[in-house]
């Protein structure tokens, strides 16, 4: 199975910083990377799909990048709505696999 | 609009199984393969498995394999997950959700049901 890493675990940033969060695959994706938001008590919402093309609705200070193994979501100037939790899903492969989630917290 | 209602939260004792469903509305429900996520509590995203509502076929995490099974009603646009043999560690929050067609990821997610396993 593919194993997907991301870090850091937990953030800690204000309003208007600029936000990196990175996932690495276990072996090479290609461009099959998801990022999702997730709020306390509320189900995932997609982000970010084919490593970098925006969802529909999804504000533009969100962005993604990268392929093969290395990815970054980068969020360039956090708003309060932002405090959430990110996960990145892979789905190269018939069998899907998440990151363990990056905590954006209040500085 | 789109979208995907759930079943209640259950209550359950180990040993017992349980069945969630996942009525879709707003879209052609045999186009769209269906995930199943699961959350415990204060934990990241699990994926499950997917069924494919046309053809009935499935692919199961290797670690539910014999243990979970994902059908479909496509009379009434619903899918299920069945979990059987319940632990006290398979007390999460179920989630099922529409896979945009493999290019977007999960676009819809169902709104989630608490299952709860406890003696």
């Amino acid at each position: 199975d593919i194993q997907m890493t991301q870090s850091p675990s937990t953030l800690s940033a204000s309003v208007g910083d600029r936000v990196t969060i990175t996932c690495r695959a276990s072996q090479s994706i290609s461009s099959w990377l998801a990022w999702y938001q997730q709020k306390p008590g509320k189900a995932p919402k997609l982000l970010i799909y084919k490593a970098s093309s925006l969802e529909s609705g999804v504000p533009s200070r969100f962005s993604g990048s990268g392929s093969g193994t290395e990815f970054t979501l980068t969020i360039s100037s956090l708003q309060p709505d932002d405090f959430a939790t990110y996960y990145c899903q892979q789905y190269n492969s018939y069998l899907v696999t998440f990151g363990q989630g990056t905590k954006v917290e209040i500085k | 609009q789109v979208q995907l209602v759930q079943s209640g939260a259950e209550v359950k004792k180990p040993g017992a199984s349980v069945k969630v469903s996942c009525k879709a509305s707003g879209y052609t429900f045999t186009g769209y393969y269906m995930h199943w996520v699961r959350q415990a509590p204060g934990q990241g995203l699990e994926w499950m498995g997917w069924i494919n509502p046309n053809s009935g076929g499935t692919n199961y995490a290797q670690k539910f394999q014999g243990w979970v099974t994902m059908t479909r009603d496509t009379s009434i646009s619903t899918a299920y997950m069945e979990l059987s043999r319940l632990r006290s560690d398979d007390t999460a929050v179920y989630y099922c959700a529409r896979d945009s067609g493999g290019v977007r990821g999960m676009d819809v997610w169902g709104q989630g049901t608490t299952v709860t396993v406890s003696s």
